[in-house]
């Protein structure tokens, strides 16, 4: 089943505790993001890969880093996480850049950095 | 400041009838606009797109609509399902920069039965 899996789905954290939160697509896809959603605001892109090796920021990459070493993970890490990063987060893929082809989103991340 | 606006953070709608979700935009170098449908605990879905060529796309029962001076699309659903119900994200993306897409905040629907 073509799928994003996301881990772990929920996590309940202290402030300054490194984190990562992996991401795994077994569709052999070219392109991956991260999203952080928040009321009121949607969805907005932390990062993005088009490919291994190649990341770029997206809207809100302030506070995480990413990379992409295999074609199939794209961790999101979180070096020194704070209250403001309290939210739910989605990994994509898509064969191509979003807009050429359809994203398919993991289920969700929710973290809570107390 | 959010180039995509979707004003309306909820709709109610009855079994049967025409949804209707709108969305706004400010940056007049979008060309490329998408929908995706939420539900609760998981991640979004693909549901219709449209390039700026075009006014309007239909996919079934959903519809999608351009209209580019105004910097306005909505999402017509006919008929409504119950399992229509979630959170419609609008987003859009500058085709030649089509790396990044940018959403809006979401709409609820809720088709009542």
């Amino acid at each position: 089943e073509a799928q994003v899996t996301q881990n772990p789905r929920y996590l309940i954290t202290v402030t300054g505790k490194k984190l990562t939160v992996t991401c795994s697509q077994n569709m052999n896809h070219e392109y991956m993001s991260w999203y952080r959603q928040d009321p009121g605001l949607g969805l907005r892109q932390i990062y993005y890969s088009m490919n291994v090796e190649v990341t770029d920021k997206g809207d809100v990459p302030e506070g995480y880093k990413v990379s992409r070493k295999e074609k199939r993970n794209f961790p999101l890490i979180l070096e020194s996480p704070s209250p403001n990063q309290t939210s739910l987060y989605f990994c994509a893929s898509s064969s191509m850049g979003p807009t050429n082809q359809p994203q398919h989103f993991g289920d969700g991340t929710r973290l809570s950095i107390l | 400041d959010q180039q995509v606006k979707q004003n309306s953070p909820s709709l109610s709608v009855q079994e049967g009838r025409i949804s209707i979700l709108n969305c706004d935009y400010t940056n007049s170098m979008f060309d490329y606009f998408l929908w995706y449908k939420k539900y609760p605990a998981e991640g979004p879905t693909f549901l219709i797109s449209i390039s700026s060529i075009k006014d309007k796309n239909e996919d079934g029962r959903f519809t999608v609509f351009l209209n580019k001076s105004a910097k306005h699309l909505s999402l017509h659903i006919v008929p409504s399902q119950p399992g229509d119900s979630a959170v419609y994200f609008c987003a859009a993306s500058e085709v030649e920069y089509g790396n990044k897409l940018v959403f809006g905040a979401g709409t609820i629907l809720r088709v009542k039965s």
